[in-house]
């Protein structure tokens, strides 16, 4: 059972353009919500994380915006940089240990 | 800052063997988690620990027994490797739950 779907697999966006991930979830009790990326032979990292208090979280370049009533967050990218280039995971937790990650998005960004 | 070591980098056991993950961290963290990384499915958990000597089954636990011995360890064993045990394992620790969790830089596990 799937419960944090992550789209798309793959996406290539160009330098300077706003790269969107997107990342769903099933389970209404799941109360936090981060982002990891991990760099090609690295491990993953956390990026920036929400909780549902608020519906947008910014960090520099990075966007993430929540949706409680349709189960859905995503991160934006503002003005993409080649050393973006990684695979972005989205996760959801609840109030116990467990949180589940989505398979991943490839992020590939061209100069 | 903290980090998180794992043992061995690489692993290469035979098939129907018993293989043993360790992992030390220095974070002082009070949870240390057992991820498995297959291409293309993500991270998916197979044991975390709230404090020394305790011990929850994530999503893919069976096939695998943990051990907290200390609140700085946390050991993963394989109980009898299979052809398609061929993964990243990574060890994880956070203060508590809903934190960020950091990462090691993982065991790459090969069965022949």
């Amino acid at each position: 059972q799937q419960q944090v779907r992550q789209s798309p697999q793959s996406l290539t966006v160009w330098e300077g353009e706003t790269a969107i991930l997107n990342c769903s979830y099933e389970d209404s009790t799941f109360d936090y919500f981060p982002w990891y990326h991990q760099f090609p032979g690295e491990s993953p990292a956390l990026l920036i994380a929400i909780r549902p208090v608020s519906n947008k979280k910014e960090d520099g370049r990075f966007t993430i915006f929540f949706n409680k009533r349709e189960k859905k967050f995503s991160l934006h990218i503002a003005d993409s940089q080649p050393g973006d280039s990684a695979t972005y995971f989205c996760a959801a937790g609840t109030n116990a240990y467990k949180v589940i990650f989505g398979k991943g998005t490839h992020l590939h960004v061209l100069p | 800052g903290g980090i998180i070591t794992q043992t061995p980098k690489f692993l290469i056991g035979q098939e129907g063997q018993k293989l043993t993950l360790k992992c030390q961290q220095n974070f002082n963290h009070d949870t240390m988690y057992w991820y498995r990384q297959d291409s293309g499915k993500g991270l998916r958990l197979i044991y975390y620990s709230i404090t020394e000597n305790d011990l929850q089954k994530g999503d893919l636990s069976e096939g695998y027994d943990a051990s907290r011995e200390k609140k700085s360890s946390f050991s993963l064993t394989v109980t009898s490797a299979q052809k398609n045990e061929m993964a990243v394992f990574l060890c994880a620790s956070s203060i508590g739950e809903n934190t960020e969790v950091f990462f090691g830089k993982g065991t790459r596990l090969t069965v022949v």
